[in-house]
């Protein structure tokens, strides 16, 4: 399995916009529109914020959005608040053999200034 | 609304077996095309995926634990299981269960259940 890569910090003020990136290979983000994102706050569970590239689950506001493009897949928060501010994790598919199991990114840690 | 709750030991000793139980509630484990699955976190580091399993009993394993994991399902109890045999202190995790919501995300998660490997 190949590893997502992303940036280990991301940071903006309150009401900016902030875009973390994902980046994977050809045989996983770049095949297939199965990128997830999820954000963490200390000590909870991973929340899920994005499915299938683009799509929010309900009650997960407009303000979070995201993107593919190649091999790489972003997200980005606008009119960024206080309680954005956790770790961000994007997942994608793992392979045929593991029939819909994920590998996740490294994590990025969003600091709202 | 649909809940998840992990339980088992928090304390493990080396080389012995990791025992996990996910106990579902506001739901049923049957659900037509629903997959579980586990998850878990080492101190500081990011999620892993373990496995994935249907009520019927069919159950998927990422490559590098396919040998030492074993996940299963009760439906009758609406529960599923862990096991990871032959621990050491690599497997020291926050240990998810989870809802796989559709092809390849998890959208309902339980708290977490906190495992260290210790002699």
């Amino acid at each position: 399995q190949s590893a997502l890569t992303q940036p280990p910090s991301a940071s903006g003020s309150p009401g900016q916009s902030v875009t973390i990136s994902c980046t994977g290979s050809s045989s996983d983000i770049g095949a297939y529109n199965y990128v997830s994102w999820y954000q963490q706050h200390p000590g909870k569970a991973p929340r899920l914020m994005i499915y299938e590239v683009t799509h929010r689950p309900s009650g997960v506001p407009d303000r979070f959005s995201a993107s593919k493009f190649g091999n790489t897949a972003s997200l980005t928060v606008s009119g960024l608040q206080a309680d954005d501010e956790a770790d961000y994790y994007c997942s994608t598919y793992a392979g045929l053999d593991t029939y819909g199991g994920v590998i996740f990114g490294g994590g990025t840690r969003l600091t709202v200034l | 609304q649909l809940q998840l709750q992990e339980s088992g030991p928090a304390l493990v000793k080396p080389s012995e077996t990791l025992s996990l139980t996910c106990t579902v509630s506001g739901g049923s484990i049957r659900g037509n095309n629903i997959y579980w699955g586990w998850i878990r976190q080492p101190p500081g580091g990011a999620p892993e995926w373990i496995s994935t399993g249907y009520y019927t009993g069919d159950t998927y394993y990422i490559p590098s634990l396919r040998s030492r994991a074993t996940m299963s399902v009760d439906a009758s109890k609406n529960q599923f299981f862990l096991k990871l045999h032959s621990v050491t202190a690599a497997d020291t995790a926050v240990y998810y269960c989870a809802r796989r919501g559709g092809t390849t995300f998890f959208d309902y998660w339980g708290q977490g259940s906190l495992v260290t490997v210790s002699s």
